[in-house]
């Protein structure tokens, strides 16, 4: 019954592979959005999407591509990867709006090794 | 873009003890919220608290909006309390939360 699932938790893998990262939430939330924390534990906003629609893209590569193809899910699609992407890639859900309903929860992160 | 800053970066408390961790940022904001990064990597939700006080048993929180500042309190620390503490603020008109630059806390028995 976990909120905010997403698939591998952890995946290791060489420079020039594509790979995905699944996000599923059952919150009943109308947003969710990919964030990626770097070896500083610095976390940085991706991609956020209400509604299957695209309504943050931060200056991000356009080798990573999110899909959304309903509100309760959205992956993320990375080509060609590179060493400097290894971090670590969390998942979240909210409801937009202002409000405690605003509050927003995290998946328990996938761990991206580039070698 | 808004800053958001914590204080302070790194804290080391032996097991019972009390600490202030605090987030200042530098516009004004729709959301704060904090969150626990324990050991781990996973992110807990503490509180959603872009004005006043609350209290969740041995944590409470204020934010002073008009002074752009937020405050966590941590009482009588466990060595479960251990990990980074992430303040996030919500700029108005923007729909995303930006995290500040955390406070690592270790907690010893």
């Amino acid at each position: 019954d976990t909120a905010v699932s997403q698939t591998p938790k952890y995946l290791v893998t060489q420079m020039g592979n594509d790979k995905s990262i699944k996000c599923e939430q059952n919150l009943g939330h109308d947003t969710m959005y990919w964030y990626k924390q770097d070896s500083k534990k610095f976390l940085k906003i991706m991609f956020s999407y209400n509604n299957k629609e695209l309504i943050i893209n931060e200056t991000v590569p356009n080798r990573f591509s999110p899909k959304s193809p309903d509100k309760a899910h959205l992956n993320l699609h990375i080509n060609s990867l590179e060493l400097g992407d290894s971090a670590v890639y969390f998942c979240a859900s909210s409801h937009l709006g202002t409000g405690v309903s605003n509050t927003i929860y995290f998946g328990e992160g996938s761990w991206l090794t580039v070698v | 873009g808004i800053q958001v800053e914590q204080s302070p970066p790194d804290l080391i408390l032996q097991e019972g003890a009390n600490s202030t961790l605090r987030c200042n940022f530098s516009d004004s904001v729709n959301n704060l919220q904090w969150f626990h990064q324990n050991p781990w990597g996973q992110l807990i939700n503490l509180f959603y608290i872009p004005s006043g006080t609350k209290q969740n048993g041995r944590l409470s929180a204020t934010t002073v909006a008009t002074e752009r500042y937020s405050l966590l309190y941590i009482s009588s620390s466990q060595t479960t309390d251990s990990g980074v503490y992430f303040c996030a603020v919500e700029p108005f008109n923007t729909d995303k939360l930006i995290f500040g630059t955390g406070t690592r806390l270790q907690v010893f028995p």
